[in-house]
């Protein structure tokens, strides 16, 4: 059975800073990945998402990697920004078409 | 993005009645899922609704508790029936398929909050 581990489950940070969110999967036979972020009581935006066969993906000041062989995939924030505070949760898909498998999320609270 | 609207998007119910969760899609998408994220947790997949058959639904839920209707490819609806306050989440639509925006990527609509006393 898949299991996703995300850590830190919360960071604060000042303003500017550049930071690291971590995602594990234990069952490296995956579809994709997704990072999506989630603020308070409302649903989830997708970020970036990773196909098994990709490195990394970029979206402005963000950046997904993807280490399929070891279970990890890591997101990037440049120059982080009061407005990137939000829950950041990692998915991963084992298969066309099934369902995601979620982990527990980042906390990321950026400090003005 | 799809754009994904949900109705309602909060309530507030009382034990022992049920609620009818709407989801609609702007365009049309192939899988539709249905999704829990319980206070404080993450998100858990209740079950993928099928169009015009019954939904697959995941280990530990069950027809008869949350029935799921799809009558064509951008609307379902997800019933929480006989509630009781552990049933009190956020439940969230997604969809995946959306043709111009990649096959692959889900996406989700806004949730509805649904506090059971």
């Amino acid at each position: 059975k898949q299991e996703v581990t995300q850590i830190p489950a919360a960071l604060s940070v000042p303003e500017g800073e550049n930071l690291v969110l971590n995602c594990s999967f234990t069952d490296s036979a995956i579809y994709n990945l997704q990072w999506f972020r989630q603020d308070p009581g409302k649903g989830l935006t997708s970020l970036l998402l990773i196909q098994s066969s990709q490195r990394e993906q970029t979206s402005g000041r963000l950046n997904a990697s993807l280490d399929k062989s070891s279970g990890r995939s890591t997101l990037y924030i440049a120059a982080s920004q009061p407005g990137d505070s939000a829950t950041y949760l990692c998915a991963v898909k084992e298969t066309s078409g099934s369902r995601l498998t979620f982990g527990e999320g980042t906390q990321l609270t950026v400090n003005p | 993005s799809a754009v994904i609207s949900q109705k309602p998007s909060r309530d507030i119910c009382q034990r022992g009645t049920s609620l009818t969760i709407q989801c609609q899609v702007d365009s049309q998408v192939t899988m539709m899922f249905w999704y829990r994220q319980q206070p404080g947790q993450s998100l858990t997949l209740i079950a993928t609704a099928n169009q015009g058959s019954e939904a697959t639904y995941e280990s530990g839920f069950v027809i008869d508790k949350f029935p799921i209707s799809r009558p064509n490819l951008t609307f379902s609806t997800l019933t929480v029936s006989n509630m009781s306050p552990e049933d009190s989440s956020i439940y969230l639509c997604s969809v995946e398929g959306v043709r111009e925006r990649g096959p692959d990527t889900q996406y989700f609509g806004p949730g509805t909050r649904l506090t059971v006393l």
